[in-house]
């Protein structure tokens, strides 16, 4: 079966570095999206990776390994916004797109 | 102007009752879709129209029914609901479909609960 994998919470201070991991087991590889959703409110898309390596992004940045069937989302000086759930998706050969349960980051003054 | 809207933002429906939840995008795109959002699990892809013809159907139940009249709009019929059934309900749009490749815009979604 196809699976994303991501921590269900992590917790991180204000001004400070977090990693949100995302691991895939998919029929497949076309990409991989990061969206953020804040509470009560609509995914917004973030990221999109298909090659390996670093993609930045003002204070956020995304990473992807196909090998490891891998990626992360860093975000840097972190702010109280940046509090939301972060969506992990992954596009599999039949250009279906998987999405993981998200993470809630929670950030703490 | 918000690219993709929702109505209701909120619903609170019986077992027995009949409603409707409406979507509108602003943005041009061909492709639309329905997703069901429960609490902690992933999204789950309901339905996709693209140039107002349904693309995939994923084995949902026949109390959920679509309608895209055209390509700015797309309903989602209710009817003889589960509680099971309660979630946020989230339409998206991409410019076009080529089995969900491009990036997709969310509305806000429905907060649907079934008593």
């Amino acid at each position: 079966g196809q699976n994303i994998d991501q921590p269900t919470e992590m917790t991180a201070t204000e001004g400070a570095i977090v990693q949100i991991n995302c691991t895939y087991q998919t029929s497949g590889f076309n990409g991989l999206f990061w969206y953020q959703q804040h509470a009560g409110e609509a995914p917004t898309f973030l990221s999109y990776n298909v090659l390996d390596g670093l993609e930045e992004k003002g204070r956020f940045s995304s990473f992807l390994s196909r090998s490891k069937g891998y990626s992360y989302l860093l975000l840097k000086e972190l702010q109280m916004k940046d509090s939301a759930s972060y969506l992990c998706a992954v596009r599999d050969s039949n250009y279906q797109l998987i999405w993981g349960a998200g993470t809630k980051l929670i950030i703490k003054p | 102007e918000t690219g993709v809207t929702q109505t209701p933002r909120h619903l609170v429906m019986g077992m027995t009752n009949k409603k409707s939840l409406k979507c509108e995008q602003h943005l041009g795109h061909n492709a639309m879709y329905w997703y069901k959002q429960s609490a902690k699990k992933p999204l789950e892809l309901m339905f996709v129209y693209s140039l107002e013809e349904r693309v995939e159907n994923n084995s949902v139940p026949s109390r959920f029914s679509p309608e895209c009249p055209n390509s700015s709009h797309l309903f989602l019929h209710l009817h003889t609901l589960q509680p099971e059934d309660s979630a946020l309900y989230l339409c998206a749009s991409s410019q076009d479909f080529s089995g969900g490749a491009e990036t997709q815009y969310f509305g806000p979604g429905t907060r649907l609960l079934v008593l």
